[in-house]
């Protein structure tokens, strides 16, 4: 089955703590890309990868850190995860001659 | 002024309404134009797909895009309580996922 995988959905930690999201997509994808999702703002890209080892800032890019060392895999870093952090994440995958984006399920995380 | 407008909502329709979701955009270039659909506590799927001015139909489902006003709209008809959804039009200038921008989303509830 075509899908993108992210771990953790759920988690609640606390601030300055070291965490990574880590997210996988099985249908050889070129292009993946980070989103945050919050009321009234709606999606809001972070970081973005058009191949291995090719990054670039989205919107909202500020306390984030993203690698791409296999093209399946692009985990998001949060070095030192603030309050204003909290949010609902969304991973995704593209072909790059398309335009439809597969998204994962979601991360959910709290930063108190 | 952002780029892609869209009413947050909500929208609260008796079922067998039907249903008018829009969105207003600023840049001319964009020439690709999706909706998506995102069920509580899930990723966004997409919904309809669009290339340039006109209508589309799938099923119950009918996107329009007039360019000339800048201006694009998802009509589901006979809608059902299983349409309860956050509803977000994006659209891109060209193909790849990574152009794409989102609207803020509208959340839709279809009552029984």
């Amino acid at each position: 089955e075509a899908q993108v995988t992210q771990n953790p959905r759920y988690l609640i930690t606390v601030t300055g703590k070291k965490l990574t999201v880590t997210c996988s997509q099985n249908m050889n994808h070129e292009y993946m890309s980070w989103y945050r999702q919050d009321p009234g703002l709606g999606l809001r890209q972070i970081y973005y990868s058009m191949n291995v080892e090719v990054t670039d800032k989205g919107d909202v890019p500020e306390g984030y850190k993203v690698s791409r060392k296999e093209k399946r895999n692009f985990p998001l870093i949060l070095e030192s995860p603030s309050p204003n952090q909290t949010s609902l994440y969304f991973c995704a995958s593209s072909p790059y001659s398309g335009n439809t984006i597969y998204f994962g399920e979601g991360s959910w995380l709290t930063v108190v | 002024q952002k780029e892609v407008e869209q009413d947050p909502g909500p929208l609260s329709v008796p079922e067998g309404a039907i249903v008018s979701l829009n969105c207003t955009y600023s840049n001319s270039a964009f020439q690709y134009f999706m909706w998506y659909r995102q069920y509580s506590r899930k990723g966004p799927e997409l919904l309809m797909y669009t290339y340039s001015s006109g209508n589309k139909e799938d099923g119950r489902f009918t996107a329009q895009v007039d360019k000339s006003s800048k201006y694009i709209s998802l009509f589901i008809r006979d809608s059902q309580p299983s349409d309860s959804a956050t509803y977000l039009c994006a659209m891109s200038a060209g193909t790849g996922g990574f152009k794409t921008i989102f609207g803020a989303g509208t959340r839709l509830f279809v009552k029984a």
